[in-house]
């Protein structure tokens, strides 16, 4: 199975800071990863697909990159509806077809 | 509005069996492949599985833990999903969430997600 480690595991930041995520797969699983956004009592909300490309309605501000290995998840400007978990998610033509990350929650500082 | 509206989920002794559904609504159901994530009390995501579209034989795949107790099915003429769930185990306790397989995402991302339905598995 691919791993999936995303750190840090909480990060606390302040309105207007630039915020970095990264999740690292144990193997290379190109660009067939995914970003998501939950807060406490919903589902989980699509940022990013296929490494770097912006779901639609999500403010630019959320930008993805990375391809193989190593992706990040970036913030430009923290704002206050941003504080909420952050999960990764690879797929693979195996099982299991996907694979989360343990999440990083932003927590204000 | 594209949507999905689960139903079903509560409380079931170790060993018994639930099944929850996943109504859609909004979109050509029958054009997408469909997923079961579940997340246990203040954990992470889990994948639980996947039913293919009938195009893909509506092939369906299973996540370790749940391989050989959990059927993923649905019914495109009701554009309905469901997740039969029997042996449950008090590890399986956790919120199930539908969601929707985007197309034309090489990752396959979970672009529309249902509203969540708690599963409790306690005597």
């Amino acid at each position: 199975d691919i791993q999936m480690t995303q750190s840090p595991s909480t990060l606390s930041a302040s309105v207007g800071d630039r915020v970095t995520i990264t999740c690292r797969a144990s193997q290379s699983i190109n660009s067939w990863l995914a970003w998501y956004q939950q807060k406490p009592g919903k589902a989980p909300k699509l940022l990013i697909y296929d490494a770097s490309s912006l779901q639609s309605g999500v403010p630019s501000r959320f930008s993805g990159s990375g391809s193989g290995t190593e992706f990040t998840l970036t913030i430009s400007s923290l704002q206050p509806d941003d504080f909420a978990t952050y999960y990764c998610q690879q797929y693979n033509s195996y099982s299991p077809e996907l694979t989360f990350g343990g999440g990083t929650k932003v927590e204000i500082k | 509005e594209v949507q999905l509206v689960q139903s079903g989920g509560g409380l079931v002794q170790p060993g018994g069996s639930l099944r929850l559904s996943c109504a859609a609504s909004g979109f050509t159901f029958s054009d997408h492949y469909m997923d079961w994530v579940r997340q246990a009390p203040g954990k992470g995501l889990e994948w639980v599985g996947r039913t293919r579209n009938k195009a893909n034989s509506y092939i369906t795949r299973y996540g370790a833990s749940v391989k050989g107790r959990f059927t993923i099915s649905r019914d495109d003429s009701n554009n309905s999903l469901y997740l039969q769930m029997n042996g449950l185990k008090i590890e399986d306790t956790a919120v199930y969430y539908c969601g929707r397989v985007q197309l034309g995402s090489s990752s396959d991302a979970l672009d529309i997600w249902g509203q969540g339905t708690m599963v409790t598995v306690s005597s």
